[in-house]
């Protein structure tokens, strides 16, 4: 069955704090994974995504790692600030043009 | 330089009553993408359409539920016979075409809650 897991379900960090995300996933086949950021009340933005070739790809301060020999993927985040208290979504795309695999994100509060 | 529009953002129904949601893609989208997400879950595809055309519909409940994407005007959901287990977020997301095994954005709106009481 095609799952994707996260972990910590929820995490609390100090602003200017480093943390990083986990992601694993039993999807196959494999085309991509992203990474979405969601805030309250609004609509997943997409912050990364990585083919099977990459195994790391930056956008500003997120950086994501991807293994795709052992099916995980983080996401580290740097010098964290108060907005991006969010949740963040780790997505699996199998090999189809437009199926996703949703995990259920882990919460992320910076606390001042 | 709009982004997906969804209304309404909030909505409540009793049960047994039907709720429509109406998604307006991103200007020169043609594809959308209607998802749920229940309290502390993931997001649950649930169709995919196309102008006048479902591409998918294998995660729509049988029954009660059916979507829609007209050649003018917004795409719809609409839900009949509420009832409460249908109380969740609803996403709507707009692509151009896919291409199989490319890389392609889903550009979401920002929900619409339902709430059935």
């Amino acid at each position: 069955k095609n799952q994707v897991e996260q972990s910590p379900q929820s995490l609390i960090i100090l602003e200017g704090k480093n943390c990083t995300l986990q992601c694993n996933y039993t999807v196959s086949p494999f085309s991509n994974l992203r990474w979405y950021k969601q805030d309250t009340g609004r609509g997943p933005v997409s912050l990364t995504i990585m083919t099977f070739s990459e195994n790391t790809k930056s956008n500003g301060r997120y950086t994501a790692t991807l293994d795709a020999d052992t099916k995980q993927s983080s996401l580290h985040i740097t010098a964290s600030q108060l907005s991006d208290s969010a949740s963040y979504i780790c997505v699996v795309s199998p090999d189809s043009n437009y199926q996703l695999i949703w995990g259920a994100g882990t919460k992320l509060i910076i606390k001042p | 330089n709009a982004g997906v529009m969804q209304n309404p953002r909030h909505l409540v129904r009793r049960r047994g009553q039907e709720a429509r949601l109406r998604c307006s893609p991103m200007k020169g989208h043609s594809h959308v993408y209607w998802y749920r997400q229940l309290p502390e879950e993931g997001l649950k595809f649930m169709v995919y359409l196309q102008k006048e055309n479902i591409i998918d519909e294998s995660g729509m409940p049988k029954e009660r539920f059916s979507a829609e994407f007209p050649k003018e005007g917004p795409s719809i959901l609409r839900i009949q016979q509420v009832v409460r287990g249908d109380s969740a977020a609803y996403f709507c997301a707009s692509s151009h075409p896919p291409r199989s095994g490319g890389l392609y954005e889903q550009y979401f709106g920002p929900g619409t809650r339902l709430t059935v009481t």
